[in-house]
């Protein structure tokens, strides 16, 4: 099946410092991906999304890169606050299927 | 309602008992889906329902697990003779339609087989 990996599974960040979350994934027909947040306890909770026909997609605070050159997904935060401390998933889904395809996780840690 | 809500949050069982974990998708969504996420992975897939319709359940780990959606609303998943491994954090996602769009999670219901 689908690999949807990350290559660092922690990372910490000072206050108001930018972060940078990275992702690959394996399937190259993907073409929709969704990255989440997961707080302690709490279910995924749905930060921004991006399409394969861009390369890059911004909201509030968040943007994220796609390169499908090389099958690489990053998120970047701005001015981290320590809210943003959680469990950062992305998702990949392919037009063939329904479902969505996880990686483990990069846990991040905001330090005040 | 607001958002997926899934019940019980919390659920502890005997080896051997039966458990049913129900949730409840957005008003109007018509996907459905299970994920079972164990302690430090990622949300992995368990079955799909598009209305009624069961059309993926390439996902469920045998078939002691079994998920209905009668009436393509509320979504019951049912595990029979549970097992010490089937402790894991059980997640429903809804959209509003199916593979390409936005799935929205909720909050879990976590279940421990003692």
């Amino acid at each position: 099946g689908e690999s949807v990996g990350l290559h660092l599974p922690t990372l910490s960040v000072q206050e108001g410092d930018n972060s940078i979350i990275n992702c690959a994934y394996s399937n190259s027909a993907s073409d929709y991906f969704i990255w989440y947040k997961q707080e302690s306890g709490k279910g995924p909770q749905f930060i921004i999304d991006i399409r394969s026909n861009m390369d890059k997609r911004q909201g509030q605070r968040v943007t994220v890169l796609l390169n499908k050159t090389v099958k690489h997904l990053s998120l970047q935060i701005a001015a981290t606050q320590p809210g943003d401390s959680a469990v950062y998933f992305c998702a990949e889904n392919a037009p063939t299927g329904n479902q969505f395809y996880f990686g483990t996780g990069t846990s991040l840690t905001v330090i005040p | 309602g607001a958002g997926v809500s899934q019940s019980p949050r919390y659920k502890v069982a005997k080896r051997g008992q039966d458990v049913a974990l129900r949730c409840d998708p957005i008003s109007g969504h018509v996907s459905l889906f299970w994920y079972q996420q164990a302690l430090g992975q990622g949300p992995e897939f368990l079955t799909y329902f598009q209305n009624e319709a069961q059309l993926d359940k390439s996902g469920l780990p045998s078939d002691r697990f079994f998920a209905e959606r009668p009436e393509g609303s509320v979504s019951t998943l049912k595990i029979q003779r549970t097992q010490q491994e089937d402790s894991a954090v059980y997640l429903c996602a809804s959209s509003w339609q199916g593979g390409g769009n936005t799935i929205y999670f909720g909050e879990g219901s976590w279940l421990t087989v003692v």
